[in-house]
């Protein structure tokens, strides 16, 4: 069974800090690393991850995926107010459709 | 962008009821899914289906059902509502193939069974 795990599950911080969310996985055939962004709504996707050490990055937000050690990190320098949100990671096999299994997700707070 | 639309942003049943949800997509995407989300628990997949008439259980396919008649509609089935079935559900589709981003959601049902 495919297996999602999220650290810490909730984090607060102040504007201007960095801070970094911890993403570990098992799965079968492993095809990718997503994490998605949730405010109040629905999920907003955010990296797509699939090889070992290739940094993603958008803007303050950047993550990397280890393949070897079946981890991956998002990092989020300077935050705002408006990076409040859960963060989820997800991981999707290559045998599923295109489905993916969750974590629990990381609740980011920021204060000003 | 890719739409994807749930036809009731909140909804209240009574037990025993049977309830549709439905989701609509606007972007040919052939993957489409039911998640139920809950505090504590995550997303949990419900059922997909990776084109039309063709459908997977997920891992908690248990009092629902699904329907696929045609490629931009996927409705969710709560064949006889149950207070354990009160939640978030969120409907996402995704192209066919496994490198061209993430899923895309709609902005979630949620669902009160009294």
């Amino acid at each position: 069974e495919d297996k999602v795990v999220q650290s810490p599950l909730s984090l607060v911080v102040h504007e201007g800090d960095t801070v970094t969310l911890n993403c570990s996985y098992e799965v079968t055939n492993f095809r990718s690393l997503l994490w998605y962004k949730q405010e109040k709504k629905a999920p907003t996707f955010l990296f797509m991850l699939t090889s070992s050490g290739i940094e993603k990055k958008s803007g303050r937000l950047s993550s990397i995926l280890d393949k070897k050690e079946l981890f991956s990190i998002l990092n989020i320098t300077a935050t705002q107010t408006g990076d409040s949100a859960v963060y989820l990671c997800a991981v999707e096999a290559r045998t599923n459709a295109g489905k993916s299994t969750f974590g629990d997700g990381t609740t980011l707070t920021v204060k000003p | 962008d890719v739409k994807v639309t749930q036809s009731s942003r909140y909804l209240v049943k009574r037990t025993g009821e049977k309830v549709f949800l439905e989701c609509v997509q606007d972007m040919d995407h052939e993957n489409m899914f039911w998640y139920r989300q809950d505090p504590g628990l995550g997303l949990r997949l419900i059922y997909f289906s990776y084109d039309v008439k063709m459908k997977e259980k997920g891992d908690i396919p248990e009092g629902y059902s699904v329907s696929r008649e045609k490629k931009e509609r996927f409705s969710l089935i709560l064949e006889s509502a149950s207070t354990n079935q009160t939640s978030m559900y969120l409907c996402a589709s995704k192209v066919f193939g496994g490198l061209n981003g993430g899923y895309t959601f709609g902005s979630g049902t949620r669902l009160t069974v009294v």
